[in-house]
């Protein structure tokens, strides 16, 4: 089992739709959850952090559940400037260093 | 704000020859890391270091060397290029804490022939 799963996608939306991205991490001792944007050969770039009471950014919402060692991101009314690839990231505190990045999910606004 | 700077931005070697990607923070960073990114994949993790001095091998060590001098520098080294070494960098940095957020430098596209 991948340490960070996502779904695998790609999805493609039209403008305006509102779309939900999932992941799952294996590690009940991990500490603290992000997704991040990368744009075609860019590098990625920190979109939110998570945060187990939840929060939002303008059109974006992250949830975080322990319990269920799941995360998501809500993105309503998508742009076309939102096709990118989203990471779900993770951070582990057990052994040291580790930040652990899922696979991605590609994301396609269409007008 | 200069964060993660990586040179350079492309380099075209041949096969067996040897480089050095370069990559400095100016965050005071302790941890940095360089992943390589294959063309509709993943990051995945070549080496880290979790402070001056200490290196230690991620996901896909072998071909590469790395060495942590300075807080601010993180060299990547090719040995001996091959093919398969084709790829994008990244090197990125983030603090010591675990709520701590990493950044990216801008990457280095490398093409071995």
């Amino acid at each position: 089992r991948k340490e960070v799963e996502q779904d695998p996608g790609p999805f493609n939306v039209p403008e305006g739709a509102t779309v939900a991205f999932n992941c799952t991490y294996s590690n009940s001792a991990s500490q603290s959850f992000f997704w991040y944007r990368q744009d075609c050969r860019k590098e990625p770039k920190l979109l939110m952090s998570v945060y187990s009471s939840g929060n939002e950014d303008g059109r974006f919402t992250a949830q975080l559940n322990r319990a269920s060692q799941y995360i998501s991101l809500l993105i309503r009314d998508s742009k076309l400037s939102d096709s990118a690839t989203y990471l779900c990231v993770v951070n582990d505190k057990t052994g040291g260093f580790k930040t652990i990045f899922g696979a991605g999910t590609r994301l396609f606004v269409k007008a | 704000n200069a964060g993660v700077t990586q040179t350079p931005k492309f380099q075209v070697l041949k096969t067996g020859q040897s480089m050095t990607l370069q990559c400095a923070q100016d965050m005071n960073h302790e941890y940095m890391s360089w992943y390589r990114q294959d063309p509709g994949m993943g990051l995945r993790l070549i080496h880290y270091s979790v402070g001056a001095g200490i290196t230690d091998q991620g996901e896909v060590p072998n071909g590469y060397n790395v060495s942590r001098s300075t807080t601010e520098d993180f060299p990547l080294r090719l040995l001996s290029a091959a093919p398969s070494q084709t790829s994008v960098y990244f090197c990125a940095s983030r603090g010591g804490t675990g709520g701590n957020i990493q950044y990216f430098g801008a990457g280095t596209r490398l093409s071995v022939l």
